[in-house]
């Protein structure tokens, strides 16, 4: 099976810190997302990749940056980390247009 | 653009009963998929059932069901013989035939299942 695996499970970081998010997945898949979950919200696109060193903007990609120097690798960056960025994030891959997303088991970022 | 809509926030349901949660969706588009995923507490989001809507046949999975009615716009998941694991956050989908391959998340609805 796939695995998207998300390097923490909890985060608790200081307003003005740059937080990383990172994610691995193990299946050489090309494409990979960034979706933040809120409750009332359901999941937002942030930010997604399509191969290495490519980016796409999603619905919601203010305050956040992305970066993809290895294929397996996709990380989330919040330059300036805000109390509104407080949120669960969540990684997802997959292999191409025809095939099913799999999903990280989340970060659930705290910002103080 | 698109949009999903689940109206539902919570539902319940007694074990071994069956169970349907709603989700409505807006689009121009005659081609795109429609998917059910659920999240358990573990968090991590599973697929349920995915839709093609130029199916007319709904989609079924063991216990779980879909009433794709593409007019209505209306894709429900129905959920027979509910057990404790299927207790969850479950969210519709809608992603586009050919774009970007963006998904299109509602807002989800919590499920309780009761002994």
């Amino acid at each position: 099976d796939v695995k998207v695996t998300q390097s923490s499970r909890y985060l608790v970081k200081r307003t003005g810190e740059k937080v990383f998010l990172e994610c691995v997945q193990d299946m050489d898949h090309e494409n990979m997302f960034w979706y933040r979950q809120d409750p009332g919200l359901g999941l937002r696109l942030i930010y997604f990749s399509y191969d290495v060193k490519m980016k796409e903007k999603g619905d919601i990609p203010e305050g956040y940056s992305v970066s993809r120097e290895k294929k397996e690798r996709f990380s989330l960056i919040l330059e300036s980390a805000s109390t509104n960025q407080t949120s669960m994030y969540l990684c997802a891959s997959r292999r191409g247009l025809n095939y099913g997303y799999t999903f990280g088991s989340g970060t659930r970022l705290t910002v103080v | 653009a698109q949009t999903v809509t689940q109206s539902q926030p919570e539902m319940s349901v007694q074990e071994a009963e069956t169970v349907t949660l709603s989700c409505t969706y807006d689009t121009s588009e005659s081609d795109y998929y429609l998917f059910w995923y659920k999240q358990p507490p573990s968090r991590q989001m599973i697929l349920v059932i995915r839709q093609e809507a130029y199916k007319q046949q709904n989609a079924t999975e063991n216990r779980f069901s879909v009433n794709f009615q593409k007019a209505a716009k209306s894709f429900s998941l129905k959920i027979s013989d509910s057990q404790l694991g299927d207790a969850a956050m479950y969210f519709c989908a809608y992603r586009s035939w050919d774009n970007t391959d963006k998904l299109i998340f509602g807002t989800g609805t919590r499920l309780q299942v009761f002994p």
